[in-house]
């Protein structure tokens, strides 16, 4: 079974729905981090969280938010979801700050 | 964050060697190079890091050099499997609890490499 998995792996929505992205880690690591990738323009960092209770805004949070159920579970929601929101998100986690392990990817399309 | 360049793109033969260049001019001394990859369809994949000193694993070699302004990822036999775009970022918290960049990848573009059988 794959270390880290995320859920859907595919959806198209429409604009305006609220849509929730999860991510789940049997690693045991303490920090978990949301990248959004567009052609050209490689990952960028969304939100990351050292532990359950400390979360943190990365370079491009606006229109998105997160919650951390559990030590192993990361969620990303889009409240109103828009059509430049479509893009290939990926979950990562990490023990501190040592080399990252992501997630297969959700492909999002907002119509 | 300092900034890597890299080639867009590279091509290679299967079961050769290929050399992947990465510039980093503007390193810090406590910046340690890191090194991606990601293959079609699936999400990143770390592939090895260092600071100084050359570094080996079971994936590839890092060469970095003696000024630290640039280093090379080799791969020392390529197969088709190791076609992907392959990202060289610099860090400067690895391995640090609290580190001051919380352990944010930044990546850039990367170079596509091509692997022909």
């Amino acid at each position: 079974d794959a270390d880290v998995t995320q859920t859907p792996r595919n959806r198209i929505t429409k604009t305006g729905k609220r849509i929730m992205l999860e991510c789940s880690q049997t690693k045991g690591h303490d920090r978990m981090y949301w990248y959004r990738q567009d052609p050209g323009l490689g990952l960028r960092l969304i939100y990351y969280s050292f532990d359950v209770k400390d979360i943190n805004k990365g370079e491009i949070s606006d229109g998105y938010s997160v919650s951390r159920q559990a030590q192993a579970k990361f969620s990303l929601s889009l409240e109103s979801a828009i059509p430049n929101q479509t893009a290939l998100y990926f979950c990562a986690t990490s023990v501190q700050g040592d080399e990252q392990y992501f997630g297969p990817g959700t492909r999002l399309t907002v119509t | 964050d300092a900034k890597t360049t890299q080639p867009n793109s590279m091509e290679s033969n299967e079961e050769e060697p290929v050399h992947l260049p990465c510039n980093h001019s503007t390193i810090s001394g406590t910046d340690y190079i890191h090194w991606y990859r990601q293959l079609p369809s699936q999400g990143p994949e770390y592939v090895i890091h260092g600071l100084t000193s050359n570094v080996n694993n079971r994936m590839a070699s890092l060469a970095i050099a003696e000024d630290r302004k640039s280093s090379t990822l080799i791969l020392h036999r390529a197969t088709l499997r190791d076609a992907a775009v392959y990202y060289c970022i610099l860090r400067d918290d690895y391995g640090r609890a609290g580190g001051t960049s919380y352990g944010k990848l930044t990546f850039g573009q990367g170079t596509i490499l091509t692997v022909h059988p």
